[in-house]
């Protein structure tokens, strides 16, 4: 069965750079979460979107922003990195109430 | 608000033995709840799924739990423990808006 796809699976990115992490969710599933997870921590809500309209935000810094796009795959967009920004980043997506992960990105900022 | 709390952070068990480890969870209305397994540098893995219905819920892996009401919990337990259980397990429950809180985690360790 298909799974949630995220690309890249691990990137490297110095302080101040930019990053853009790609997230494809099961075919027909419509709405995407984003989640952050840092060294030894328990996964932090970031943002959802529901039919490309962002439908819940948590924890995202101001530097962060996401969107879906019509074919329902969203991208988390992330500036002016930071040290603490390095993390495993979660994307799921829904079907009725349960959400499917993928394999997370994982993230280091030098 | 909600939250789900995990009171061990580390559990060590033998191979063979039982395992339980325990889930306790705050808010308002009825919960959904549920269970997550994680290897080090990998994806979550739902183990297991309460809505409503059975309090006893059946999952993958030989993993069951119970949901309990009236302790505000929902404990995850395995007879028989094998060294591929060896992970970080986290409970979650999903609250309005249909997020995730999770749990701080616990981390299981099997001797052999």
């Amino acid at each position: 069965a298909a799974g949630v796809i995220q690309s890249p699976r691990h990137l490297i990115k110095e302080k101040r750079e930019t990053a853009t992490l790609k997230c494809y969710p099961i075919p027909r599933h419509d709405t995407v979460y984003w989640y952050q997870q840092g060294p030894g921590q328990d996964p932090q809500f970031l943002i959802s979107f529901y039919e490309k309209m962002q439908s819940d935000k948590g924890s995202i810094p101001d530097r962060f922003s996401a969107q879906q796009f019509s074919d329902y795959h969203s991208e988390l967009n992330m500036s002016s990195l930071e040290l603490g920004d390095s993390a495993l980043y979660f994307c799921a997506s829904k079907d009725r109430n349960e959400q499917f992960f993928g394999p997370g990105t994982r993230l280091t900022v030098l | 608000a909600q939250s789900v709390t995990q009171p061990d952070i580390h559990i060590t068990v033998s191979e063979g033995a039982s395992l339980e480890l325990r889930c306790n969870y705050s808010y308002g209305a009825t919960p959904y709840l549920f269970w997550y397994v994680q290897s080090p540098g990998q994806g979550l893995q739902l183990l297991l799924k309460y809505f409503s219905g059975d309090t006893l819920v059946q999952g993958i892996k030989g993993f069951e739990a119970e949901f309990k009401r009236s302790q505000s919990s929902f404990n995850l337990r395995k007879p028989s423990v094998h060294w591929s259980d060896a992970a970080e397990y986290f409970c979650a429950l999903k609250a309005a808006g249909n997020k995730l809180t999770f749990g701080g985690g616990t981390r299981v360790l099997v001797k052999p």
